[in-house]
């Protein structure tokens, strides 16, 4: 089966501060990878997606993440915090042939001014 | 991205009585669609997976007879949560995958439930 691993359930970084929202994996098999955010109350945005593609991925809002197979991880980065970047993330792995997501924990990330 | 309305964003129901959720894809066909459950500061949990004109799949745990999930056209599937207790009261989320997309499926905005 396969799943993810978010380490960290609470990131707290000041404003301009370099964010790193941490997620491995778990698959036998050549994964598809995510990551969501959720802000209160509101469905799931997605932020970026690994298909197999380049390693370095890019997504909106200025996040990017690299996947790294030989540490089986999908870290999330962005270089510099903004307030509105406090939510909710979630890291997603697609399983199975009815392609359906298993996610992780969830990490919340808390903006300081 | 492709866009998936979920309707009501917020229920407040009685006890025994039961609710219907919908989800709809507004600009593609949806032949696979997801129902998710949110606990509060927790994770996604999969309820079940609905492919179009089929009997949806259900995960472990989940009781098909207190969640039906209805997914008779291309670009709708409901979830009815009948004889609603208040341990339903979650956040429920639906997602849709249409064909064309092989890697990913797009979310609805979810809907508060809650069940007095």
């Amino acid at each position: 089966a396969q799943s993810v691993t978010q380490l960290g359930s609470h990131v707290s970084v000041s404003e301009g501060a370099l964010v790193l929202l941490r997620c491995n994996y778990s698959s036998s098999v050549p994964p598809y990878l995510f990551w969501y955010v959720q802000y209160p109350n509101q469905g799931l945005q997605l932020l970026l997606k690994y298909t197999s593609a380049a390693t370095l991925v890019k997504g909106i809002n200025g996040f990017e993440a690299e996947f790294k197979k030989s540490v089986t991880s999908f870290h999330l980065t962005k270089p510099s915090a903004h307030m509105s970047d406090a939510a909710e993330y979630f890291c997603a792995v697609r399983t199975g042939n009815n392609n359906d997501m298993r996610f992780g924990a969830g990490t919340r990330l808390t903006v300081k001014p | 991205g492709a866009v998936v309305s979920q309707h009501p964003s917020r229920v407040i129901c009685k006890s025994g009585t039961s609710v219907k959720i919908e989800c709809r894809s507004l600009d593609f066909q949806a032949t696979t669609m997801f129902w998710y459950r949110q606990f509060p500061k927790q994770s996604l949990m999969l309820m079940a997976t609905s492919n179009e004109g089929s009997k949806a799949t259900y995960e472990q745990g989940v009781e098909k007879d207190k969640f039906l999930i209805n997914h008779a056209s291309l670009t709708l599937s409901t979830l009815t949560v009948t004889s609603a207790h208040p341990e339903d009261s979650s956040f429920y989320i639906c997602s849709a995958r249409g064909d064309g997309s092989i890697t990913e499926a797009f979310f609805g905005q979810g809907t508060r439930l809650t069940v007095v």
